[in-house]
């Protein structure tokens, strides 16, 4: 069955302490893949997506994610948090088949403390 | 502002009771989506209009729909609510020129009680 699978439900971390959020996909195809984060009260906010070619995409506020197919993998990484990521953060995944609509894994609640 | 606008942000409803949720994509997106995010069942896709038509369905139940007016507005019904109806409903524009460029919206809470 198709899935997209967020292995992590909360993850506390260290101001300035480096982050890493696990992303696993199921798909028959490798499917366009994304992070999102959600800030308490507010909407989803795209960090980065991935369709192709270079594994390793940047995003937005210091975020990075790296594809590897072998793993059926795209986990978020961010090298020195900052208070103000606290937030939900979520993977997605879309199929072009499917008129792009997006498949979200359950969330990573991630709390940053002092 | 995302561009994305939905009202009301918060709604208070008893059981049994309709509710109409009204979203305003982004300024030239034609395509509008709705998802709903409750604790139990995470984000889901919910359905997805592109310019008035009705394109793809999720989860939704038969107790809710929606539609898309020729101002490209949508609203998404829900009727009969049930306590498990509660939740953020999401609504999503796209532009159809940037694949999967989704616009969402900041949601409307429900809670049904």
């Amino acid at each position: 069955a198709q899935s997209v699978t967020q292995p992590d439900i909360h993850i506390t971390v260290s101001e300035g302490a480096s982050l890493e959020l696990r992303c696993n996909y199921s798909y028959g195809a490798t499917p366009y893949l994304f992070w999102y984060v959600q800030s308490p009260g507010q909407g989803l906010q795209l960090l980065l997506k991935y369709f192709s070619g270079d594994t390793l995409v940047q995003g937005i506020k210091g975020f990075e994610a790296e594809f590897k197919r072998s793993q059926s993998s795209f986990n978020l990484r961010k090298p020195s948090v900052h208070w103000s990521d606290a937030a939900e953060y979520f993977c997605a995944v879309g199929l072009l088949s499917n008129d792009y609509k997006l498949s979200f894994g359950a969330g990573t609640t991630v709390t940053v403390r002092a | 502002d995302s561009g994305v606008t939905q009202t009301p942000k918060h709604l208070i409803t008893a059981t049994g009771q309709r509710v109409t949720l009204r979203c305003s994509p982004r300024s030239g997106d034609l395509s509008v989506y709705w998802y709903q995010q409750s604790l139990d069942q995470g984000l889901q896709f919910l359905i997805q209009y592109y310019n008035g038509e009705e394109r793809a369905k999720g989860n939704i139940l038969e107790r809710f729909s929606a539609q898309q007016f020729p101002d490209l507005h949508s609203e998404l019904n829900l009727s009969s609510l049930e306590l498990g109806d509660s939740a953020l409903y999401f609504c999503a524009s796209r532009d159809g020129h940037r694949g999967y460029g989704y616009t969402f919206g900041s949601g409307t809470r429900l809670t049904v009680v």
